[in-house]
């Protein structure tokens, strides 16, 4: 029972650069989020997925691309990293409308 | 527009004492409301859930809320600290108008003090 696992769990990159952040859930629930930490903002939506081949901006969607082709993976590019985007970044998924998200262990991003 | 506001982004206990965490919310609708944890370099787990039915809301590790729609409050108490308590905790609102947008406040950290 692996529940939602997230990769890599840390990660240190140069300006410029492409990021992948990879997010895999066993549960199959429809829903999946992408969410990024920072000091004194608590937790800022950035995309979600109500199903595959459905995907919605959120808060904070700028710099970010999101795909998810198939139900159980959800993965988060960042096209060309910036300084501003070093954060912890968080993937949840939720089995219905308005239920309890479950949340990853997390991606520690450093951006230099 | 939703928003989410925890008053104090520190709290400091002493292990046996009472705690409580403020949260207040702004909600155009009935709200869904939550309670987070996150111990250190982990993800967010549920502590309690408010949806529909008795606003007073039991959850994990002796945690309970009371939803008081009139002070648009959503406290989270726990009669005994405990040293195994000092985490970060979340607020965090959500109702169907939103869809399963989530919004958190900015967290607080507790410490206990033993």
């Amino acid at each position: 029972d692996a529940g939602i696992t997230q990769s890599p769990r840390y990660k240190i990159t140069e300006t410029g650069r492409q990021v992948t952040l990879m997010c895999h859930q066993t549960w199959s629930h429809s829903y999946m989020f992408w969410y990024r930490q920072d000091l004194g903002h608590g937790l800022r939506l950035i995309y979600y997925s109500a199903a595959a081949d459905i995907t919605d901006k959120g808060e904070v969607p700028d710099g970010y691309v999101v795909s998810r082709s198939k139900t159980e993976n959800f993965p988060l590019t960042l096209e060309s990293a910036t300084r501003s985007q070093t954060s912890v970044y968080f993937c949840a998924s939720e089995k219905d409308r308005v239920g309890e998200q479950y949340f990853g262990p997390g991606t520690r991003l450093t951006v230099t | 527009a939703q928003s989410v506001t925890q008053l104090g982004s520190h709290v400091s206990v002493s292990e046996g004492a009472l705690v409580l965490l403020r949260c207040n919310y702004s909600s155009s609708v009935p709200p869904y409301l939550f309670w987070y944890v996150q111990y250190p370099n982990q993800g967010l787990q549920l502590l309690l859930k408010y949806t529909t039915g008795a606003t007073l809301v039991k959850g994990i590790n002796g945690f309970e809320a009371e939803f008081k729609k009139s002070e648009t409050s959503f406290h989270l108490t726990k009669p005994s600290a405990h040293m195994s308590d000092a985490a970060e905790y979340f607020c965090a609102v959500s109702h169907t108008n939103t869809g399963n947008q989530f919004y958190f406040g900015t967290g607080t950290s507790l410490t206990v003090i033993p």
